[in-house]
C-alpha cells in the first residue's frame, strides 16, 4: 500500500500571501489530521477531519483552515502568513478517529515565509 | 489539559548499550500511547501503539511498557545501533467526551555513537 503523501515536500512564500497543502491518505484510511511542527513548540495538533467532517481542533487562529474530500484526501489552507507560520506541517491518516487508531505520517511539507 | 514530556531531551549513547527513553503524562484518562521515530527534516514513522488496557508492547528490538496510574511509558531499545539515531516522540490520546485528542511530547533526540 501506498503511504501518506503531502505535496509540496517545499515551499517559500512571503508574508500576507496564502497557502494551500495536500494530503493524500493511505486508501482505505478516512481520517487526516494535521500537525504544525517548529522548533520552538513541537508537534502541535492543528484539526482532524474524518468522513469530509472537521471532527476536532486546535489551538490556532481563523487563518488555519482545513477541508477533506469525498475521496479523503484533505488540503489545509493558511490564508495571510506570518513569519511564525514557518514550520514542517505534517498529515498523518487512521482508518479511523485518530485518537482511537495508531496514526501513519506523512513526509511533511516544509514552509518558509520571508 | 494533558501535558506530556519526554526526559531527558537529548542523549549519547555508544554501539550496543540499550536505550531507555521515558514518556511521562499529566491526565491518566487515556486511550492509548503511540511512540514514534523521526529522522531529521522528515515525517514520522510509527513504531509501537499501547492500547489503556495494556502494559507493554514489542516489536523486535523495541520494547515499550505502559503505566497508566503513575503516567508514564518506557520505550526501550535493546543493543543500539547507529541507524537508531534519530528523534523518538510519544504522543498520548487523551479520552475527551468531544473527542478524542493527541497531544505529543517534546522528543529525546538520540545518538548512537560507533
Amino acid at each position: 500500500k501506498a503511504g501518506v503523501t503531502q505535496t509540496p515536500r517545499y515551499l517559500i512564500k512571503t508574508r500576507g500571501q496564502q497557502v494551500t497543502l495536500s494530503c493524500s491518505p493511505i486508501s482505505g484510511h478516512r481520517s487526516v489530521s494535521w500537525y504544525q511542527q517548529t522548533p520552538g513548540q513541537g508537534l502541535q495538533f492543528l484539526f482532524e477531519y474524518f468522513s469530509e467532517t472537521q471532527r476536532n481542533k486546535g489551538n490556532f487562529p481563523g487563518r488555519f483552515s482545513g477541508r477533506q474530500f469525498s475521496n479523503s484526501r484533505s488540503e489545509m489552507n493558511v490564508s495571510t502568513l506570518e513569519l511564525g507560520d514557518s514550520a514542517l506541517y505534517l498529515c498523518a491518516s487512521s482508518p479511523g478517529l485518530a485518537g482511537l487508531n495508531e496514526q501513519f505520517f506523512g513526509p511533511g511539507t516544509r514552509l518558509t515565509v520571508l | 489539559k494533558q501535558e506530556v514530556t519526554q526526559i531527558p531531551a537529548a542523549l549519547s549513547v555508544p554501539e550496543g548499550e540499550n536505550l531507555v527513553l521515558n514518556c511521562s503524562f499529566t491526565d491518566s484518562a487515556i486511550y492509548n500511547l503511540q511512540w514514534f521515530r523521526q529522522d531529521p527534516g522528515k515525517g514520522l514513522t510509527s513504531l509501537l501503539l499501547i492500547q489503556s488496557s495494556q502494559r507493554e508492547q514489542t516489536s523486535g528490538r523495541l520494547n515499550a511498557s505502559l503505566d497508566k496510574s503513575s503516567g508514564r511509558s518506557t520505550l526501550y531499545i535493546a543493543a543500539s545501533q547507529p541507524g537508531d539515531s534519530a528523534t523518538y516522540l510519544c504522543a498520548v490520546s487523551t479520552i475527551k467526551a468531544a473527542g478524542n485528542k493527541l497531544t505529543f511530547g517534546g522528543g529525546t533526540r538520540v545518538l548512537v555513537k560507533p
